[in-house]
C-alpha cells in the first residue's frame, strides 16, 4: 500500500507569491494534518482536517489555509509568502482524529514532506 | 501550556557507543509519550511509545521509560550503529486526535 504522498517534493517561490501544497493520505485514512518544520526545529502543528471539516488549527496567521476533498486528499495554501515560511511542510494521515495515540501502531503516518524555499 | 524539551544536538558517537537523548515534558495529566525518528530526506516515523507512567517503550534496540516523577522520557540504546544516524524527536499529544507537540529534535551522527 502506498504511504502518505506529498507533492511537489521541492518548491522555490518568491516573497509575496502564493503556494499550494498537496497531500494524499493512506487509503482508508480520513484525517489529514499539516505540520511546518523549520530547519533545526521540531514540526509545528498547522491544521487538522477530518471529513472535509477543520478540526484544529495551530498558531499560524490567516495567510495559511487548507481544505480537504471528498477523496480525503488535502491542500495547504499559503498566501503572501514571507522568507520565514521557508520550511519542510509535512502531511500526516490517520484513520480518524479521535484515534487514541496510545495505540500500538501510530495513527499518525507522515509523508516525506515538501521543501519550500522562499527567496 | 504543554511542552517538550530535548537535549540539544548534534550528538556524535562512535559505532557501538551507548546513546542517551534526554527528553522532559510539561503536560496536564499523564499523556502518552512518543519518540519519532527522521532519517535524511524522509518524513517522521514512530520509533517507540509509552502510554502510562513506568511503561517502557522499545523498538530496534532503543528504549525509553515514562517517568512521571521526573517528567522525563529519555531515549537510550546500548550500542548504536551508523544506520541510526538521524534526527530524533520526543513528542506528546494534546487535545484529541492526531495533534502532536514535538521537541526541537536531536541530531545523532554515528561514525564507523
Amino acid at each position: 500500500d502506498a504511504g502518505v504522498t506529498q507533492s511537489p517534493t521541492h518548491l522555490i517561490k518568491t516573497r509575496g507569491q502564493h503556494v499550494t501544497l498537496r497531500c494524499s493520505p493512506i487509503s482508508g485514512h480520513k484525517s489529514v494534518s499539516w505540520y511546518q518544520q523549520v530547519l533545526g526545529q521540531g514540526p509545528q502543528f498547522i491544521f487538522q482536517y477530518y471529513e472535509k471539516e477543520e478540526r484544529g488549527r495551530g498558531n499560524f496567521p490567516d495567510r495559511f489555509s487548507a481544505r480537504q476533498f471528498p477523496n480525503y486528499s488535502s491542500e495547504l495554501n499559503v498566501n503572501a509568502l514571507l522568507l520565514g515560511d521557508s520550511a519542510l511542510y509535512l502531511c500526516a494521515s490517520s484513520l480518524d482524529p479521535t484515534a487514541q495515540l496510545s495505540s500500538y501502531n501510530s495513527p499518525l503516518h507522515f509523508g516525506n514532506g515538501t521543501r519550500l524555499t522562499v527567496t | 501550556g504543554d511542552s517538550v524539551t530535548q537535549m540539544e544536538g548534534p550528538v556524535t558517537l562512535s559505532e557501538e557507543a551507548f546513546l542517551t537523548i534526554n527528553c522532559t515534558y510539561t503536560a496536564t495529566g499523564y499523556p502518552s509519550l512518543f519518540w519519532y525518528v527522521q532519517y535524511p530526506g524522509e518524513g517522521l516515523q514512530l520509533l517507540l511509545k509509552a502510554t502510562k507512567a513506568d511503561d517502557k517503550g522499545s523498538n530496534k534496540g532503543f528504549e525509553a521509560t515514562y517517568r512521571k516523577e521526573t517528567t522525563s522520557f529519555h531515549l537510550e540504546k546500548g550500542s548504536v550503529q551508523v544506520s541510526d544516524s538521524a534526527v530524533y524527536f520526543c513528542a506528546l499529544p494534546y487535545n484529541q486526535g492526531g495533534k502532536l507537540i514535538f521537541g526541537q529534535g536531536t541530531e545523532l551522527s554515528v561514525k564507523p
